[in-house]
């Protein structure tokens, strides 16, 4: 069938080992920011959010970095597991003042855990 | 429901035809969005709509492509006169409120033949 990761980097890690999946965003304005995980054939899944007055925020196995002064987002999976695999997206929340704004996307990255 | 429904899951369309793509949003939602994934690609913002009003349709495409909710709960995305270039997954997305993460359904893959 067809991959939601086709075309788009990849980055390949040994299961058990920590990956770190980099994004730059396009906005300086933009205050919310979401990590999305999406395997073929699903929607995107949410993993983790983090808002522009925070640089860091830790969940369950992932960790989310904001480097506002170089728009950069990173988020951080530990220990990775088979079903980590997917492609992950990043995606930037900012606000026009003319009403509400959807999210945009960044390319996203495939991520494989290789066994 | 428990999360975003979305229907049909897969439609294929002879180009020219028009579509029609359903969302059932989380109870209680909002806001709604609909979002076009090409393949190999992130979603594209389409349009969002905060109850019945549809605040924000910049990212629709082209006057062939309109979206409503009119009692502010299900939405329909519709295609007129589909071309190739139309097929794509659309997906929605709802939230509870603007500035809160949005839940995103399974997607429509749309195939234009």
């Amino acid at each position: 069938g067809e991959s939601v990761g086709l075309h788009l980097p990849t980055l390949s890690v040994q299961e058990g080992d920590n990956s770190i999946i980099n994004c730059a965003y396009s906005n300086s304005a933009s205050d919310y920011f979401i990590w999305y995980k999406q395997e073929s054939g699903k929607g995107p899944q949410f993993i983790i959010d983090i808002r522009s007055n925070m640089d860091k925020r830790q969940g369950q196995r992932v960790t989310v970095l904001l480097n506002k002064t170089v728009k950069h987002l990173s988020l951080q999976i530990a220990a990775t597991q088979p079903g980590d695999s997917a492609v992950y997206f990043c995606a930037e929340r900012y606000p026009s003042g003319g009403g509400a704004d959807g999210l945009t996307f960044g390319k996203g990255t495939h991520l494989i855990i290789q066994p | 429901g428990a999360g975003v429904s979305q229907s049909p899951r897969y439609k294929v369309a002879k180009r020219g035809q028009d579509v029609a793509l359903r969302c059932d949003p989380i109870s209680g939602h909002v806001s709604l969005f609909w979002y076009q994934q090409a393949l190999g690609q992130g979603p594209e913002f389409l349009t969002y709509f905060q109850n019945e009003a549809q605040l924000d349709k910049s990212g629709l495409p082209s006057d062939r492509f309109f979206a409503e909710r009119p009692e502010g709960s299900v939405s329909t995305l519709k295609i007129q006169r589909t071309q190739q270039e139309d097929s794509a997954v659309y997906l929605c997305a709802s939230s509870l409120k603007v500035d809160l993460l949005a839940f995103f359904g399974q997607g429509t893959r749309l195939t234009v033949v």
